[in-house]
Formats: structure tokens, C-alpha cells, sequence
């Protein structure tokens, strides 16, 4: 069975410094991984996702995550942070073998920006 | 609809009552999921459906949950007998498909148990 280990909980940092939330995953087979967004008191949203191709997959709004497969890692970066960036990081697997399997998500990470 | 809908968006209920949460998917999802989102738990994953097959409930915590998808379409997970250790936001998701797809995830029911 897959599972995620988001391994910071809190990441603080000041605004316009750089930041990396990290993500390692477990998995038998081959993955798919994601990365959502919840800002302060608004629903779940994708940020960016890895199917195939590119190990490096960007997102509108500046973040971009590389796919690591020898590491089993997707850690989500961004050069410089706003502070509209404050808000918590879900990194996510589901695997592509056979049979049906769920979305599973890791425990989040909370980003604070700090003008 | 528009995107993934729930109701109630809140519910405050007496400890040992039954409630029943709601997941209305967006036309034509497949698939459809419920999490459960505690504060430092991140989203713990309960239940999820996809088109007729069984639904898989390795999730769910307790013989009080239960959840049933009709037609394929609306979703009501049910609690049983709840338990202070019961409250959480609630969310529903649902995707075209399991495994390469996005999900869309509705706002959540938030769940308060006295």
C-alpha cells in the first residue's frame, strides 16, 4: 500500500526568500503524485501533478516539483514566496498498477509566509 | 453541478446521535471519495466509490461509519452513536477517474460532537 510522509509539519519563512516542502513516498509500483493547495477557509484545490514524461512539473503560480523516483520524493519548490502563499501543502499518490486504488494523502504542511 | 456540493456545511450534534453528511459530485465523476480532516492528522482517507465496482472502505474507522453512493450520483457517509473523537471536517471528493485524474473537492461538512 502507498503512503506519503510530508516530514515538515510548519514551514515559516519571510517573504520573497525561497522555499522547499518535502515529500517522500512508499509505493510497490509505479506512481502518480500530486500536489493540493487549501488556502485559509477555502476548499482543497490541485496545484500541480506528475502522470508521466517530464520529472519536473510546474505550476501557474510559480511552484514547480521534481519527480525523484531513485529518492521515491516530489518535494514542491519555489524561488520566491508571497504572502498569498500562506497555506497548507497536501502532497498525494495513487498508483497506476492494476486494480482501483484511493488517493492517498500525506499529514500536510503548513506554510506560513512572513512579510 | 458546478463543482462537488455538501451539506450541511456545519453540524453540531449530542454525543451517542446519528448524522448523516451529504456529497452531491460533479455530473458525470466516476469516482467519488470521503476524507476526513483533523487538525495535525492531514486528510485521512475513509471510503471511496468507483462507477459500479465495490466500494473500497479499508478507511473508514469504525463499524459506526458507513457510507452509500445511489445511482451512482449523491453519497451519504453515515455516523452512528457518534463520539467526541468524531469531530472533523469532513470532505467529499470526486474525479473522472481513480488514479490520473484531478480530484475536486467540495468545502467539507465540519462536524462538532458535544
Amino acid at each position: 500500500a502507498q503512503s506519503v510522509t510530508q516530514l515538515d509539519s510548519q514551514v515559516p519563512v519571510f517573504e520573497e526568500a525561497p522555499v522547499e516542502l518535502r515529500c517522500n513516498y512508499s509505493s510497490s509500483v509505479s506512481v502518480y503524485l500530486f500536489w493540493y493547495v487549501q488556502y485559509p477557509n477555502q476548499g482543497l484545490q490541485l496545484l500541480l501533478k506528475y502522470l508521466s514524461g517530464s520529472t519536473l512539473v510546474k505550476s501557474i503560480n510559480g511552484f514547480e516539483a521534481e519527480f525523484n523516483k531513485s529518492q521515491t520524493s516530489f518535494h514542491l519548490r519555489k524561488p520566491s514566496v508571497h504572502i498569498s502563499d500562506t497555506a497548507e501543502y497536501f502532497c498525494a499518490v495513487s498508483d497506476f498498477g492494476s486494480g482501483n486504488t484511493p488517493l492517498v494523502f500525506g499529514k500536510g504542511t503548513r506554510l506560513s509566509v512572513i512579510a | 453541478g458546478a463543482g462537488v456540493s455538501q451539506s450541511p456545511s456545519n453540524k453540531v450534534t449530542e454525543k451517542g446521535k446519528d448524522v448523516e453528511l451529504r456529497c452531491d459530485p460533479i455530473s458525470g465523476h466516476t469516482a467519488l471519495y470521503w476524507y476526513r480532516q483533523s487538525l495535525g492528522q492531514g486528510l485521512e482517507f475513509l471510503i471511496y466509490f468507483q462507477g459500479n465496482s465495490a466500494p473500497d472502505k479499508s478507511g473508514l474507522p469504525s463499524d459506526r461509519f458507513s457510507a452509500e453512493r445511489t445511482g451512482g450520483s449523491v453519497s451519504t457517509l453515515t455516523i452512528q452513536r457518534t463520539q467526541q473523537e468524531d469531530s472533523a471536517v469532513y470532505l467529499c471528493a470526486s474525479s473522472l477517474a481513480t488514479r490520473n485524474t484531478e480530484a475536486f473537492f467540495g468545502q467539507g461538512t465540519r462536524l462538532t460532537v458535544v
